[in-house]
């Protein structure tokens, strides 16, 4: 069954470092998506991503994050000056079509220290 | 603008019992519902969806769920729990296809021997 792919699954990083989590989407899908999950907390929508621009945004996706598909396959997300607070999971998914449910990865740990 | 309340946020059944996890939405247009399983240290699973078709939707593992417009509700059911459904259930919404979801805080699922 295809996967969504991750990596890494875990990073550790220092504040103030710049950190790319990278996704490998399904390969017929056209939506992507970032999510993330603070410990012990929802899982958040981040942003949403359709012809090669973000389609949509939430209010913690700010102008530290950044995202993009740089080669068609993969799909990435920056974090450019990293807080403590971005310590969490972050979800990549993607989708074939927007009337489908997303297909999550595994998720990457980010550990901002 | 769309929410969701999961009632219980741990749920301890016996091996063979009934299964049943609360979800509740709000969502000014009608909705997109969904539920995600999410095993240790593993991704989000998608279990079933709601998208306006039939409002009793079967998903995998032996999992269901009813949309009820009336109560605003979602549960998931299932008839006879097994050891391997132990994990965390999330409910979502969406208010539109494509778009973000919004998550529930998570129902955790012990199944006892």
């Amino acid at each position: 069954e295809p996967e969504v792919t991750q990596t890494p699954s875990h990073q550790v990083t220092q504040m103030g470092q710049e950190v790319i989590l990278r996704c490998v989407p399904i390969s017929n899908h056209l939506y992507f998506y970032w999510y993330r999950q603070i410990l012990g907390q929802k899982v958040e929508f981040l942003v949403s991503f359709y012809n090669n621009e973000i389609s949509e945004k939430s209010e913690i996706f700010d102008d530290q994050f950044s995202v993009e598909r740089p080669d068609g396959s993969n799909f990435t997300l920056k974090i450019r000056s990293t807080k403590l607070e971005d310590s969490a999971m972050y979800f990549c998914a993607s989708s074939p079509d927007s009337n489908y449910g997303y297909t999550f990865g595994s998720g990457t740990r980010l550990t901002v220290v | 603008a769309q929410s969701v309340t999961q009632l219980g946020s741990h749920v301890s059944v016996s091996e063979g019992a009934l299964v049943l996890l609360r979800c509740n939405y709000s969502s000014s247009v009608p909705p997109y519902l969904f539920w995600y399983v999410q095993y240790p240290n593993q991704g989000l699973q998608l279990l079933l969806k709601y998208t306006s078709a039939a409002t009793l939707v079967k998903g995998i593992n032996g999992f269901e769920a009813e949309f009820k417009k009336s109560e605003t509700s979602f549960h998931l059911t299932k008839p006879s729990a097994h050891m391997s459904d132990a994990a965390e259930y999330f409910c979502a919404v969406s208010g539109a296809s494509g778009s973000r979801l919004t998550f529930g805080e998570g129902t955790q699922l012990t199944v006892n021997p």
